[in-house]
């Protein structure tokens, strides 16, 4: 049973520029969590989708930055016109459906880098 | 959020025990106590999670106080490999996101 995939695990945009990021939950996990890690900082809450709904998406900058989770496929991280400031780690996590005895599994991340 | 404090780090030897605290003391009843680590350059992995009794896993031991204001991770014997920030976090009712404060980085020396 693969685990939570991403991709790309590096990616480098130019200033400007849209950054696609990919998630890919666990085989039967319809929730997916997207966060951002900036650089020697802490883990911060972004986006929760189930499939084909956000949820929250409170932790979300208000502009050029959008989610979605489709009914098939990935589940996409979208920044459009990329600053430097959007350089960070942005991991993904899955699960079942949520609740406090349940566990969250992260993919590796994607190290978005804007140049 | 329930609010959890945990020491910015702590230090230990290859092979040794490791007893990384968690302070919560505004936990509620319904709140699990859950542990993640993040090693370096990697995504963060779930490590273990309890709501009363002490737990168990091969990964580790969570020991819960029994006023449940404060539990206390134990790695039985500390690899190199075990080097992280060690995230306790509540999770209870409808929370249904995890909400990582600063954890505590955890150096183990060969």
């Amino acid at each position: 049973n693969a685990g939570v995939m991403q991709n790309p695990r590096h990616l480098v945009r130019r200033r400007g520029q849209e950054a696609r990021l990919r998630c890919s939950p666990m085989k039967g996990h319809s929730h997916v969590y997207w966060y951002r890690q900036l650089p020697e900082e802490g883990l911060k809450f972004m986006v929760y989708l189930q499939k084909e709904n956000i949820i929250d998406e409170s932790g979300m900058p208000k502009e050029r930055f959008s989610a979605e989770f489709p009914k098939e496929g990935p589940s996409i991280l979208r920044i459009q016109q990329v600053v430097r400031g959007d350089s960070a780690a942005y991991f993904c996590a899955s699960s079942p459906p949520p609740g406090p005895n349940t566990e969250a599994f992260f993919g590796q991340g994607t190290r978005l880098t804007v140049v | 959020d329930a609010k959890t404090t945990q020491p910015n780090s702590m230090e230990s030897n290859e092979e040794e025990p490791v007893h990384l605290p968690c302070n919560h003391s505004t936990i509620s009843g319904t709140d699990y106590i859950h542990w993640y680590r993040q090693l370096p350059s990697q995504g963060p992995e779930y490590v273990i999670h309890g709501l009363t009794s002490n737990v168990n896993n091969r990964m580790a031991s969570l020991a819960i106080a029994e006023d449940r204001k404060s539990s206390t991770l134990i790695l039985h014997r500390a690899t190199l490999r075990d080097a992280a920030v060690y995230y306790c976090i509540l999770r209870g009712g409808s929370n249904y996101k995890l909400t990582f404060g600063k954890g505590t980085l955890l150096t183990v020396n060969p």
